[in-house]
This record gives C-alpha cells, sequence and structure tokens, in this order.
C-alpha cells in the first residue's frame, strides 16, 4: 500500500524558512518522479515543485521559484521541501504527491495526507 | 501558459440525478493529458481518471470522462451521497495546470 506522510509544517515568520519532509512507502521510490503541491485555505490546488525519480531534473512553479527547493533522498525514500523567504501568501496545507511514472508526462496517482504551513507574525 | 477553466463553479443536485462537469482547456490538451480528482473536506484529493477517459484503480464505474482537444467532461451517472465533493482536471502534458474545480453539492 503507497504510503507519503509529510512533516515539517508549523507556523513561521514572514521571510523565515521551513523544511517539508515527505516519507514514502509502499513503492520503489527511485522509479517515479515526486511533486509538492499546495492548496490555500479555501482555494484551490496549485503545484509548485516537482522531480524526477532520479532526482536529476527538478522544476518549480513561478511562485516558487528561487525561494523553494525541491530534492529527494532515494536512499531512504523521502522527499523534501526546503522553502525560504517565506511570505503570507504561501500559507497553504501542502501536499507530497506521488507521480505515475519516472518522468513527465504523469498524472498524479497518490497523494499524503498534507501538513499546514501557516506564514503570519 | 495553459488555462483549464471549469464549469459551472456549482452543480446542486440530488442523490441519483446525473451530474456532467466541463473542463475547457486555452489551447489543445496533447495526447488527452488530462486527469480528473475529487477532494472532500478536510480530505487530500483523490485520483479518479486520467488519460481523459481511463479510471482509476478502485474508482465506481459510475464516473467516466470523455473528450479530447479542448474539452473533456467527467460524467457521474448517479450520484452517490458519498460523490458530493469538489472536483478538479488537471492537465499534465506540457505542465500541471489545474482547473479552478467544480463544487457538486446536495439541492
Amino acid at each position: 500500500e503507497v504510503q507519503l506522510l509529510e512533516s515539517g509544517g508549523g507556523l513561521v515568520q514572514p521571510g523565515g524558512s521551513l523544511r517539508l519532509s515527505c516519507a514514502a512507502s509502499g513503492f520503489t521510490f527511485t522509479n517515479y518522479a515526486m511533486i509538492w503541491v499546495r492548496q490555500a485555505p479555501g482555494k484551490g490546488l496549485e503545484w509548485i515543485s516537482a522531480i524526477t525519480g532520479s532526482g536529476g531534473d527538478t522544476w518549480h512553479a513561478d511562485s516558487v521559484k528561487g525561494r523553494f527547493t525541491i530534492s529527494r533522498d532515494n536512499s531512504k525514500s523521502t522527499l523534501s521541501l526546503q522553502m525560504n523567504s517565506l511570505r503570507a501568501e504561501d500559507t497553504a496545507i501542502y501536499y507530497c504527491v506521488k507521480g505515475s511514472e519516472v518522468s513527465r508526462p504523469y498524472y498524479f496517482d497518490f497523494w499524503g495526507q498534507g501538513t499546514l504551513v501557516t506564514v503570519s507574525s | 501558459e495553459m488555462v483549464l477553466t471549469q464549469s459551472p463553479g456549482t452543480l446542486s443536485l440530488s442523490p441519483g440525478e446525473r451530474a456532467t462537469l466541463s473542463c475547457r482547456a486555452s489551447q489543445s490538451v496533447s495526447n488527452t493529458y488530462l486527469a480528473w480528482y475529487q477532494q472532500k473536506p478536510g480530505q487530500a484529493p483523490r485520483l479518479l481518471i486520467y488519460g481523459a477517459s481511463s479510471r482509476a484503480t478502485g474508482i465506481p464505474d459510475r464516473f467516466s470522462g470523455s473528450g479530447s482537444g479542448t474539452d473533456f467532461t467527467l460524467t457521474i451517472s448517479r450520484l452517490e451521497p458519498e460523490d458530493f465533493a469538489m472536483y478538479y482536471c488537471q492537465q499534465y502534458g506540457n505542465s500541471r495546470t489545474f482547473g479552478q474545480g467544480t463544487k457538486v453539492e446536495v439541492k
């Protein structure tokens, strides 16, 4: 059974940093792309970062480019998101998502339960 | 960047009725790389449909997807109580854009 368990969310001041982690199990981690998707309170879904199975290629949405960095440790089946220079508009639930393939194109076939990030003074 | 527009914003129906949700793309979606997701309050989204018309594992056959090019449809043939939720379409070809969602609520 695929399981994705996010951690690392919490309250952070504007301009601060936070690192999210996602522990994956139930599948061969290195064989699939992984994605972070966020959802602001009462809003829709926004993909923000993605990484291929090998970790060799990454993508970030314009809204987070230069501030967020996605990475993975295939030896530990762990996905991470380093978030710097956080803004109030980054407040959201952050979901760890498994891609259906090792690289594009892929749909999002399994989602974690999410971790809440609140950026506020 | 491709924009996906879902309609209607809210669909008010009764259990047992048929639901038809629309997703229109601003440009043609390559190779029908179009997916649908369901999200219930307080829960993570769940994949329903990929490749425009293929049901994900475990999804009941009352859910069906169709369409190509720029126009796609998610149909729920007979609404069950657990189907009242938010639905999002997504294209995963040249980007990973989501639509803004359609809420299916109890009339």
